[in-house]
């Protein structure tokens, strides 16, 4: 009866490398959530997918950032040639159904440090 | 797009206070959530409101949504140190698909 799963809890980078954060949704859960919280700030809304799909990622930067749901497997935050400015703590979400009617399960987030 | 606005962004209070944290929002909700993060947690989802002047307890934790659905509170009777944590508010948007979280009140319990 695990809940969300994030892998990752803490991750150094050095400016350049690439950040892969997983995340295993709660069993049952087809969608997916991705947030991201800057030190003493709120939470940020990245990107909404189900299996296989994007539903919504107007939240995510244009440049570096990307997210993937595949049919197999955990979700997947990429950031590419990570900057300072991406050290936060990223959450992932999942719900049973999307909209409204349905909290929120987050996992307990991938803090993302860039040295 | 949507946002909600809580206040105050900070209360420190001492322990066996009450504490209130109020959300606004300029148009009229659907819905609205509460979660609380505790210090280098994650946020955990307290409760939703639904129904215009809906008033639902949690043991010390009264939530109220308001009768315009644009506004909504939630109380804490008597602090206690274990309440400390920074409270939200959240209302779906972008066609419910995606939710907006406000800005949070952190809230320090002293002994």
């Amino acid at each position: 009866n695990a809940g969300v799963m994030q892998n990752p809890r803490h991750l150094v980078r050095r400016r350049g490398q690439e950040a892969r954060l997983r995340c295993s949704p709660m069993k049952g859960h087809s969608h997916v959530y991705w947030y991201r919280q800057l030190p003493e700030e709120g939470l940020k809304f990245m990107v909404y997918l189900q299996k296989e799909n994007i539903i919504d990622e107007s939240g995510m930067p244009k440049e570096r950032f990307s997210a993937e749901f595949p049919k197999e497997g955990p979700s997947i935050l990429r950031i590419q040639q990570v900057v300072r400015g991406d050290s936060a703590a990223y959450f992932c979400a999942s719900s049973l159904q999307s909209g409204t009617g349905n909290g929120y399960t987050f996992g307990s987030g991938t803090r993302l440090t860039v040295v | 797009g949507q946002q909600v606005m809580q206040i105050p962004q900070y209360q420190h209070v001492q322990e066996g206070e009450d504490f209130t944290t109020y959300c606004n929002s300029s148009t009229t909700l659907s819905n609205i959530q509460w979660y609380k993060q505790r210090p280098g947690g994650h946020p955990v989802f307290l409760i939703q409101l639904v129904k215009s002047g809906e008033v639902k307890k949690q043991k010390r934790l009264t939530f109220q949504f308001g009768e315009a659905k644009k506004n909504s509170s939630l109380h804490i009777t008597a602090t206690q140190t274990t309440d400390v944590g920074t409270y939200f508010c959240a209302v779906f948007t972008g066609g419910g698909n995606k939710l907006t979280f406000g800005t949070g009140t952190q809230l320090k319990v002293e002994l």
